[in-house]
């Protein structure tokens, strides 16, 4: 079946500008997550999202960062005026959302590059 | 502060012997620990996932140890090949939290 899938690919922007991630979950999958991968670093938990609640926004950066879940599904991530230390990939995962153990399974991610 | 350390030095070995990496933690008491797969530009892909009461688990060329005393993880790859290099990322994560924290990973290269 269709695996977690995030768009775009890569985007480049300015300094300064708005941009939007977007994830889509594997179907049923009601557990979504964000993370933010920069270069030789470790996943950096952003946010979490349980349906369309996200109990858990502990890692998100800065309140320049905000993300949405409609119709427990797909999930935006907005990064506002963003500035040279946002470029990094960001990657999503979900996960069925029925028990703490489960595995997680990510998307490609999104290739963002501040200038 | 809790600390997920995975060696940082990219492991070479040869093709068909065996490769272990390692996943250290400290101030953390992982109800379970995972281990993934991340190939260069795309998302990690699950291995294995070993609960704390488990003091090992395989699948296929894969083998897991988890001691908790010495708060270690052991990730085994028995005769690997050049399609097994890949980055790999140990995550754990509490009882009570859905949310695992990942190590930083290291990077195995085969040569045949």
């Amino acid at each position: 079946g269709a695996g977690v899938s995030q768009s775009p690919s890569n985007k480049v922007t300015e300094k300064g500008k708005d941009v939007e991630l977007r994830c889509d979950p594997i179907s049923g999958h009601t557990a979504l997550y964000w993370y933010r991968q920069s270069l030789g670093q470790g996943l950096e938990f952003l946010i979490y999202f349980q349906g369309n609640s996200a109990p858990d926004k502990s890692g998100l950066p800065s309140d320049r960062f905000s993300a949405e879940r409609t119709g427990g599904s797909v999930s935006t991530l907005t990064i506002q005026r963003t500035q040279q230390e946002d470029s990094a990939v960001y990657l999503c995962a979900s996960s069925l959302g029925a028990s703490r153990k489960e595995t997680q399974y990510f998307g490609p991610g999104t290739r963002l590059l501040v200038l | 502060s809790q600390k997920i350390e995975q060696n940082s030095e990219a492991l070479n070995i040869q093709e068909g012997k065996t490769a272990t990496l390692t996943c250290n933690y400290t101030n953390y008491s992982p109800a379970y620990l995972q281990w993934y797969r991340q190939d260069p530009g795309r998302g990690p892909v699950f291995l294995l996932l070993i609960r704390e009461n488990e003091k090992e688990k395989r699948k296929e060329r894969l083998k897991v140890t988890f001691d908790t005393t010495l708060k270690q993880s052991l990730f085994h790859i028995t005769a690997s090949q050049p399609a097994d290099s890949a980055t790999y990322l140990c995550a754990l994560s509490s009882g009570g939290s859905y949310i695992p924290t990942f190590g930083r990973g290291t990077s195995l290269i085969v040569h045949p």
